[in-house]
């Protein structure tokens, strides 16, 4: 079945760094990537996604970059702050979710 | 709009007993789907649904079942609650199921607290 891999599963940068957390897919018709920030206790928001005719998408300090050949897609964020501490998820085909990066931003 | 609404937030259950968790949206979304939350285990799909009517089961699907009669409504029931159900449900809907070209972000609703004893 299909099958998202995330990793790292925790990630402590300091604040300014700039922080990358990668996925893989099996699906090769995967065509819709998300990225989801969940704060504690809270629910999922999306915060970029990026479709499979563009290989880069940027919003401010946030990109996602995509490699359909080697079926595998990033999330970068530069200038990390305090606020951008929580658990980042991506997904792909059919919803399925990667297990989640723990990233922690200290100050 | 008040997006994806579910209730309850929190339930506490014995084993055995059997619950429906609600979920509605009022954004007109094809596309709806449950999610439970374990830690370290991220989101995983339960059951989904691209329209009323019809349902499919998703990577954890036993021991839950789903309807669609409406668009607005996608229940969750638990016909008979184990310990190994304790976690945390996400229900989320989008305009248009996944892999199709008019593609778009799932809204999630925030979440049934579930404990069974």
């Amino acid at each position: 079945g299909e099958n998202v891999e995330q990793h790292p599963s925790t990630l402590s940068v300091q604040e300014g760094d700039s922080a990358v957390i990668k996925c893989t897919y099996s699906d090769s018709a995967s065509n819709y990537f998300p990225w989801y920030k969940q704060e504690l206790g809270k629910r999922p928001q999306l915060i970029i996604d990026i479709r499979s005719n563009v290989g880069e998408k940027k919003d401010q300090r946030i990109a996602v970059t995509l490699n359909k050949t080697a079926k595998h897609f990033s999330l970068h964020i530069t200038e990390t702050q305090p606020e951008d501490s929580a658990v980042y998820f991506c997904a792909a085909y059919k919803y399925i979710f990667g297990t989640g990066t723990r990233l922690k931003v200290l100050a | 709009n008040a997006g994806v609404t579910q209730t309850p937030k929190f339930q506490v259950l014995k084993t055995g007993q059997s619950m429906t968790l609600q979920c509605a949206q009022d954004m007109n979304h094809e596309y709806m789907s449950w999610y439970r939350q374990d830690p370290g285990m991220g989101l995983r799909l339960i059951h989904y649904s691209v329209g009323a009517g019809i349902t499919d089961q998703g990577e954890v699907p036993n021991g839950y079942n789903v309807s669609r009669s409406t668009t607005e409504d996608f229940p969750l029931r638990l016909l008979s609650a184990a310990p190994s159900q304790t976690s945390v449900y996400f229900c989320a809907s989008s305009y248009a199921p996944p892999g199709s070209h008019s593609n778009q972000p799932q809204h999630f609703g925030d979440g049934t607290r579930l404990s069974i004893l």
